[in-house]
């Protein structure tokens, strides 16, 4: 069965240092992937996805970059941590046409 | 833009009675519209799909209707239970073979026993 892992689960990063998240996927090969960002009370906002490796497509401008070096591997940076960075971080991977499979969630915290 | 709205206001019932969650969308025409729940510090668990040329979807105790006319879906839970209490999100796909999601702020429920 496909699983995906996203780690960490908690992190608490001082304002203009780097950022490093990572999301993997198991059980399937050459899937979408996609990384939300839930602001507290907020929906959910596409980042980022890539449809393949070295493929990444951004939604928004932003202070974050984001890489596929592997199939089933998903990284979200970046270089200098602003305080509106903050949020819950989600890594999602779907079928072609079907629901998605969240990671657990990385909370980030910039002070 | 595409927009979607769900009531933001907590929706609060009694244990056995069928709660009824709204999502509205403007500026879009979906092939696809899902549902999913989130429990709190959680990522979201998909619950249903539903098609543009399916009127009604069902999965247990749930029901998912899809009125592409007054672009609104209807996500009915029945019977329901204090476990059944969460936020719950509805969302749109775009972006063709991409299956990007955009996604409402979600409706939290909260089932009294």
């Amino acid at each position: 069965s496909q699983t995906i892992h996203q780690w960490p689960a908690t992190l608490v990063q001082p304002v203009g240092s780097p950022l490093s998240l990572e999301c993997t996927v198991e059980g399937t090969s050459n899937p979408n992937l996609y990384w939300y960002r839930q602001a507290a009370g907020r929906g959910l906002q596409l980042l980022f996805y890539s449809v393949g490796i070295g493929q990444i497509s951004s939604e928004v401008p932003q202070n974050l970059s984001a890489s596929r070096p592997q199939d089933r591997q998903f990284i979200l940076s970046s270089k200098k941590l602003l305080l509106s960075d903050s949020g819950f971080y989600l890594c999602a991977w779907s079928p072609s046409v079907d629901g998605y499979t969240f990671g657990s969630g990385t909370r980030l915290t910039v002070v | 833009s595409q927009k979607i709205e769900q009531n933001s206001e907590a929706l609060n019932i009694q244990e056995g009675k069928t709660a009824t969650l709204t999502c509205n969308y403007t500026n879009y025409s979906p092939a696809y519209l899902q549902w999913y729940r989130q429990d709190p510090g959680r990522g979201p668990v998909f619950l249903l799909l539903i098609r543009e040329n399916e009127k009604e979807k069902r999965k247990e105790r749930l029901k998912v209707t899809f009125d592409t006319t007054l672009k609104q879906s209807l996500f009915h839970i029945t019977a329901s239970q204090p476990a059944d209490s969460a936020t719950y999100l509805c969302a749109l796909r775009y972006g063709g073979a991409t299956n990007k999601l955009i996604f409402g702020t979600g409706t939290l429920l909260a089932v009294q026993p």
